[in-house]
């Protein structure tokens, strides 16, 4: 299986900051990543794909960048509602596998 | 609007089977594999199946491999999870999820219901 790994685990922020997580691939799964938001007691919301790709309706405040191996996740300035976990995921290969989550907090 | 709906969690004693379903609406349901993804509480996704938009071709995770039986039947755009000799670490809750599908190539998980959530304990 493709192992995924994200750091950091937690990550502190202000409103307004730039902040990047990174997902590395235990092989390379080519630019078959995805990333996603997820807020306490909800579904988790579609952001990125292919890497880089902005889903529709994402805030362009969102980009993704990366490619083989290495990937990152990066909100240019930081909005209340960005709080969250973040998971990114390579849908290269079955089993699909997620990163451990980045906790993104106040 | 894309709706997952799924149903069919509850509590459950080890070695017991239970069945989820996910009814979908808003897209052409035959058009799309469909999965499943698990979230132990407090911790994170854990993909567990997919299906094929025919239902021919399925895979699993190796853990509910020879265990879980995900199927789908197009006429009533329905998703299901049939899950059996469930054990206390299939404690979750448990996501029906749409693949997205952009330029004729896959782009992840676009869409996921809200979750119904099992209970594996004695």
């Amino acid at each position: 299986d493709i192992q995924m790994t994200q750091t950091p685990s937690t990550l502190s922020a202000s409103v307004g900051d730039r902040v990047t997580i990174t997902c590395r691939a235990s092989e390379s799964i080519t630019s078959w990543l995805a990333w996603y938001q997820q807020k306490p007691g909800k579904a988790p919301k579609f952001l990125i794909y292919k890497a880089s790709s902005l889903e529709s309706g994402v805030p362009s405040r969102f980009s993704g960048s990366g490619s083989g191996t290495e990937f990152t996740l990066t909100i240019s300035s930081l909005q209340p509602d960005d709080f969250a976990t973040y998971y990114c995921q390579q849908y290269n290969a079955y089993p699909y596998t997620f990163g451990q989550g980045t906790k993104l907090e106040i | 609007q894309v709706q997952l709906v799924e149903s069919g969690g509850g509590v459950v004693q080890p070695g017991r089977s239970l069945r989820l379903s996910c009814v979908a609406s808003g897209f052409t349901f035959n058009s799309f594999a469909m999965h499943w993804v698990r979230q132990a509480p407090g911790k994170g996704l854990e993909w567990v199946a997919v299906i094929s938009e025919d239902g021919s071709l399925k895979y699993y995770r190796d853990s509910v491999k020879g265990r879980f039986t995900i199927s789908r039947d197009n006429s009533m755009n329905t998703l299901y999870l049939q899950m059996s000799s469930l054990r206390p670490e299939d404690t979750a809750l448990y996501y029906c999820a749409k693949m997205g599908v952009k330029d004729g190539y896959k782009i992840g998980i676009d869409y996921w219901g809200q979750g119904t959530l099992v209970t594996v304990s004695a």
